[in-house]
């Protein structure tokens, strides 16, 4: 399988704290994304980052990418409760145009 | 609007039935697919179609039979299917200008 993996699987954090979350892949890539999935709802996508990008922000959220040690992380700075999430990270490889998903991350932010 | 509409939102059917799954977008995206996804496990992909054609399928059984009738739209036809079968599922569009999918928020199946 070329699913990459992503840890820690499950993160528990209080409001306000940051949430750390890393994904590693398998293979070359084009770029890679995150998605965020409410409970049992569909996918939203959160941010995009180009293999030759080593970071990016958007909001309270940073992306890095480190393209030698095939991996890459995401923090959310200042959690809320509505971060709570399970969070995946996707690659894009070739010219397939299709997702390689992480194995995810499930975050809950306590008050 | 990036809105992807997926009805039913549940469906539930025995392992005789035959239903249908359906899947609506109007951003003028070209590529859609159909995933499958397990209780915390990640998306799974079934289908893609790219120009109202398939282009991939990830070795699905003949039980799920995709169609795309016209660029906005993409069904999912389901028949004979299996107890294992029950899983959410999701519809997603992309544009041609890059790789970002969007997702509806899927179909609850269960198989009963």
């Amino acid at each position: 399988s070329q699913q990459g993996e992503e840890d820690p699987q499950a993160l528990s954090i209080q409001e306000g704290e940051n949430a750390t979350m890393n994904c590693s892949y398998k293979t070359s890539i084009n770029n890679l994304q995150w998605y965020r999935q409410n409970s049992g709802r569909g996918l939203v996508h959160l941010i995009l980052i180009r293999s030759n990008e080593r970071e990016k922000h958007s909001g309270r959220l940073r992306v890095t990418l480190d393209t030698s040690k095939k991996s890459s992380s995401l923090l959310i700075t200042a959690s809320r409760a509505a971060d709570t999430a399970s969070y995946f990270c996707a690659t894009v490889a070739g010219t397939a145009s299709k997702l390689t998903f992480g194995t995810g991350t499930r975050l809950q932010v306590t008050l | 609007d990036t809105e992807v509409t997926q009805t039913p939102k549940h469906l539930v059917m025995g392992m005789t039935n035959k239903k249908s799954l359906k899947c609506e977008q109007h951003m003028g995206h070209r590529a859609m697919y159909w995933y499958k996804q397990k209780a915390k496990k990640p998306p799974e992909l079934m289908f893609v179609y790219s120009y109202e054609k398939l282009s991939i399928n990830e070795s699905v059984p003949s039980r799920f039979s995709p169609e795309c009738p016209n660029s906005s739209l993409l069904n999912l036809h389901l028949h004979a299917l299996q107890p294992e079968d029950s899983a959410l599922y999701l519809c997603a569009s992309r544009g041609s200008a890059g790789d970002i999918q969007y997702f509806g928020a899927g179909t609850r199946l269960s198989v009963l």
